[in-house]
């Protein structure tokens, strides 16, 4: 069964930094590109990021928003993928889900809050 | 990036009747060379991660009953519920995936009348 399931959500001030981990299993994580999406409670959803596989160099690309703010990083030895956010700002408050693709089906995981908020 | 438009914001349906939403682009969706549109729809219910209904704009995810349909080209896509169902309430978003950043439409809430 594939899983990905996020963790690292927490209250964090303006300015602060917060490590997001998606842990995944049930699948080849490796040969896997893993995106991150968010969505601010009562908000749509926005898409932040993506890491590709090591087959495309562990390609990332940001939506502007985040861009030199976030990164994203992944360990294949732990199936797991990271959403490393620093300079935080209230607008990045949000659930953030990890999500992949693959064999024409798409899986996410629940989601972790990240609350910015002095 | 690419903008997406969704209409209308939100939708009342009786139970029984068609819901059909709209999808506009900005700029085309569709990759030439393998003749695919890179548009997926997905489905949201309180409380729950997206469920995907739609990728490729009309290939239907596995265990999506067949009264929903994806339909459209270039810039312009629908969603169709052909009979509504109690279990349809959700909020339906468009994505397109042809182009980084992978943009959303905004939404649209789709409740019984």
């Amino acid at each position: 069964e594939v899983q990905l399931v996020e963790s690292g959500g927490g209250l964090v001030q303006p300015g602060g930094s917060l490590k997001l981990s998606c842990a995944a299993s049930g699948f080849t994580f490796s040969g896997s590109t893993i995106h991150w999406v968010r969505q601010a409670s009562g908000k749509g959803l926005e898409w932040v990021g993506r890491i590709r596989s090591k087959a495309h160099s562990y390609a990332t690309e940001y939506v502007a928003s985040v861009k030199g703010r976030f990164t994203i990083f992944r360990d294949d030895s732990n199936n797991t993928a990271y959403l490393q956010m620093s300079s935080l700002k209230t607008e990045d408050t949000a659930l953030y889900y990890c999500t992949t693709n693959f064999d024409g089906a798409s899986y996410w995981g629940q989601g972790t809050l990240v609350t910015v908020s002095s | 990036d690419i903008v997406m438009t969704q209409s209308p914001d939100s939708l009342a349906v009786s139970l029984g009747e068609r819901a059909t939403i709209s999808c506009k682009s900005s700029q085309s969706v569709l990759y030439s060379p393998n003749n695919k549109t890179y548009l997926a729809w997905f489905q949201q219910k309180p409380g729950q991660p997206p469920k995907l209904l739609f990728y490729w704009a009309s290939t239907r995810e596995s265990g999506v009953p067949d009264r929903f349909s994806g339909s459209g080209s270039g810039t312009d896509f629908t969603l169709t519920i052909s009979s509504l169902q109690a279990e349809d309430v959700a909020v339906y978003y468009c994505q397109q995936y042809y182009i980084t950043p992978y943009t959303f439409g905004q939404g649209t809430k789709l409740e019984i009348k």
